[in-house]
Formats: structure tokens, C-alpha cells, sequence
């Protein structure tokens, strides 16, 4: 199965802050990259599928990149309600369609 | 709107069962795949098994092979999941998902929509 490891596990930022999130997968994965928010107690939410491009909704501020085994989800502009926890999933082939272990954004 | 709404969670014992239940609407169900996404108390996401529009392929995460069985009824717009031998280990809130095909071929899929999820505990 296709291992996916995000880096930092956490991070502190403030807003207006940039920030950068990296997603590795143990084999390439061409662009099958999704990026998640989970909030407290929340359902996650969908931010970029494709490895860059745009949920329908989704402020232009949440950007993504990469392709193959490196990836990165980037937010320019810190909002207050960004601070949540992130997850990247691969989407490759057929499942198990397993996640990062996530990142969580904690205000400075 | 559409929207998912899972049941059938609640406290179990070890080795015991329970089946779980997504109830669906506001869109073409049959469409859809569509997945069961597991996390344990403070811990991450765990995607736990897929099911194809018209229930022909299943999979499942190598830890719950063998114990559970995801299933769908079309025609009642429901997801389902069986889950046998339970272990302090399937402990988690239970979201079901449904993914979304971004392109003609499929190649390019998420989880667009997510249930608020129901609590399993496993405990003696």
C-alpha cells in the first residue's frame, strides 16, 4: 500500500502568515493528491483534488503543487478561520486510497 | 441539499457487532462511490472501505478484512457498513464519504461530501 507522510506534524503561524505543508508518497503517485481541512468536531472538507486544482468554494488563498511523490498544499494569507488540522490522500489507482497523518495549524 | 447522516454507532463489546447505516439525499445515489473514513479519538483519518456505484467492487483496509462489509442499497439511497469482532483498536467516529469524479474517466476522484459521523466505542 502506498505510504503517505506530511511534514510539519504541527505548526504555529499568525494570521496573515504563509505557510507551506509537504506531502511525500512512498511511490509516485503522479498527481492523484487530495488536500482536506478538518475543523473541531467537524466533518473534513475538500480544499484541492488533482494535486492543484481548485474546490468549487474554496478561498483562491489555498493553492497546491507537486506531482509524482512530493507535494504541497500552501495557504498565502493566514485567515482566522484557516487554523484547523490538514490532511493530504492519495487517490491513485484503486484503494486503499490512505492519508497523510495530518497537520495541525495552531495560531502564534 | 444534499447530505449524508450516519447511524447505528453506540458502545459494543469486544467481539461484538454492530451495523452502521448512511442514509443519503439530495443526490443521484446510484452515481456515486462511495466510502466509509474512520478516526480514532485524536487521532487521524482512516479510510476503511470503498464501494462501487452498483456495489460490484469493494475494498477494504487490510486491518478490517475478513470482520467488515460495506454494502449499499440503491434503491433506499443507503450506504451500510457491517462490522464483526470488534476490537478496542476499531474505536472511532465513522464518517461516510462520497467521492466525487472530477474528470470523464474517473481518474481524478475525492471525497466531496462527508457525514457528520457516528461514535463506535468498543469496550468491556
Amino acid at each position: 500500500d502506498i505510504q503517505m507522510t506530511q511534514s510539519p506534524s504541527s505548526l504555529s503561524a499568525s494570521v496573515g502568515d504563509r505557510v507551506t505543508i509537504t506531502c511525500r508518497a512512498s511511490q509516485t503517485i503522479s498527481n492523484y493528491l487530495n488536500w482536506y481541512q478538518q475543523k473541531p468536531g467537524k466533518a473534513p472538507e475538500v480544499l484541492i483534488y488533482a494535486a492543484s486544482s481548485l474546490q468549487s468554494g474554496v478561498p483562491s488563498r489555498f493553492s497546491g503543487s507537486g506531482s509524482g511523490t512530493d507535494f504541497t498544499l500552501t495557504i498565502s494569507g493566514l485567515q482566522p478561520e484557516d487554523f484547523a488540522t490538514y490532511y493530504c490522500q492519495q487517490s491513485y489507482s484503486t484503494p486503499p486510497y490512505t492519508f497523510g497523518q495530518g497537520t495541525r495549524l495552531e495560531i502564534k | 441539499e444534499a447530505q449524508l447522516v450516519e447511524s447505528g454507532g453506540g458502545l459494543v463489546q469486544p467481539g461484538g457487532s454492530l451495523r452502521l447505516s448512511c442514509a443519503t439525499s439530495g443526490f443521484t445515489f446510484s452515481a456515486y462511490w462511495m466510502a466509509w473514513v474512520r478516526q480514532a479519538p485524536g487521532q487521524g483519518l482512516e479510510w476503511v472501505a470503498h464501494i462501487r456505484r452498483d456495489g460490484s467492487e469493494r475494498y477494504y483496509v487490510d486491518s478490517v478484512k475478513g470482520r467488515f462489509t460495506i454494502s449499499r442499497d440503491n434503491a433506499k439511497n443507503s450506504l451500510y457498513l457491517q462490522m464483526n469482532s470488534l476490537s478496542a483498536e476499531d474505536t472511532a467516529m465513522y464518517h461516510c464519504a462520497r467521492e466525487a469524479a472530477y474528470d470523464s474517466s474517473g481518474y481524478y476522484k475525492a471525497f466531496d461530501m462527508w457525514g457528520q459521523g457516528t461514535l463506535v466505542t468498543v469496550s468491556s
